[in-house]
């Protein structure tokens, strides 16, 4: 909550277009992560990163892609190869990887494929 | 990996009552736990968490218990106001290699009548 942001609040796009999701956060946090949330079925982990030019697959991470190239950024990119990209993308970050700390979310993406 | 189940899907008290949300969790390694609440079109923010060498946690009228024989927790929320009515995900957490990442179950719609 403050400190992390997300933007475009809305997005809308083409079938068969690349499109990328930007998540800042100012908390000097280390890891950092991407959520996808459909009605009816929670959040699910698309992508996380512990540290800088650190990442790994999350339950979902098919026809996603990120970077991690500063500690402050994190964005996603929705591929055409992602089926049924319409959703509400969630960035979040704690202040190191691990159980037991705290995941800040930013304010969300609402993706739309017309 | 870890599955989460929580139940019910929606759950309406009158303001006033208490609300029981139950969670269960699949792998016996998971070892944190906490609680997200989320208001329309708002992001997710965390409201209690409990860790698994505690059997119970309150803060103010909000308490989390957890039975790791049985791998369920539960949150229950007491006297019960209608800025309560949001959306609550319950999520298990364990070390995994070298990152930790949440799972979340499905969320449950509490509404608060007046």
């Amino acid at each position: 909550d403050g400190g992390i942001t997300q933007s475009p609040k809305y997005l809308f796009r083409k079938e068969g277009q690349n499109v990328t999701l930007s998540c800042e956060q100012n908390l000097n946090h280390d890891a950092m992560y991407w959520y996808r949330q459909d009605p009816g079925q929670g959040l699910r982990l698309i992508y996380y990163s512990q540290i800088v030019n650190d990442f790994q697959k999350g339950d979902i991470a098919e026809g996603y892609s990120v970077s991690r190239e500063k500690k402050e950024s994190f964005p996603l990119t929705v591929t055409s190869a992602q089926k049924n990209p319409t959703a509400f993308y969630l960035c979040a970050s704690s202040i190191r990887a691990g159980a037991g700390n705290e995941q800040f979310f930013g304010p969300g993406t609402r993706l739309t494929v017309l | 990996g870890e599955n989460v189940e929580q139940h019910p899907s929606t759950l309406s008290v009158q303001e006033g009552d208490s609300a029981v949300i139950k969670c269960t969790y699949s792998d016996s390694a998971s070892n944190y736990f906490p609680w997200y609440k989320q208001e329309l079109g708002k992001r997710p923010q965390l409201i209690i968490d409990i860790r698994s060498n505690v059997g119970e946690k309150k803060d103010q009228r909000i308490a989390v218990t957890l039975n790791k024989t049985a791998k369920h927790f539960s949150l229950h929320i007491t006297e019960t106001q209608p800025e309560d009515s949001a959306v609550y995900f319950c999520a298990a957490s364990m070390w995994a290699g070298t990152a930790s990442k949440l799972t979340f179950g499905t969320g449950t719609r509490l509404q608060v009548t007046l």
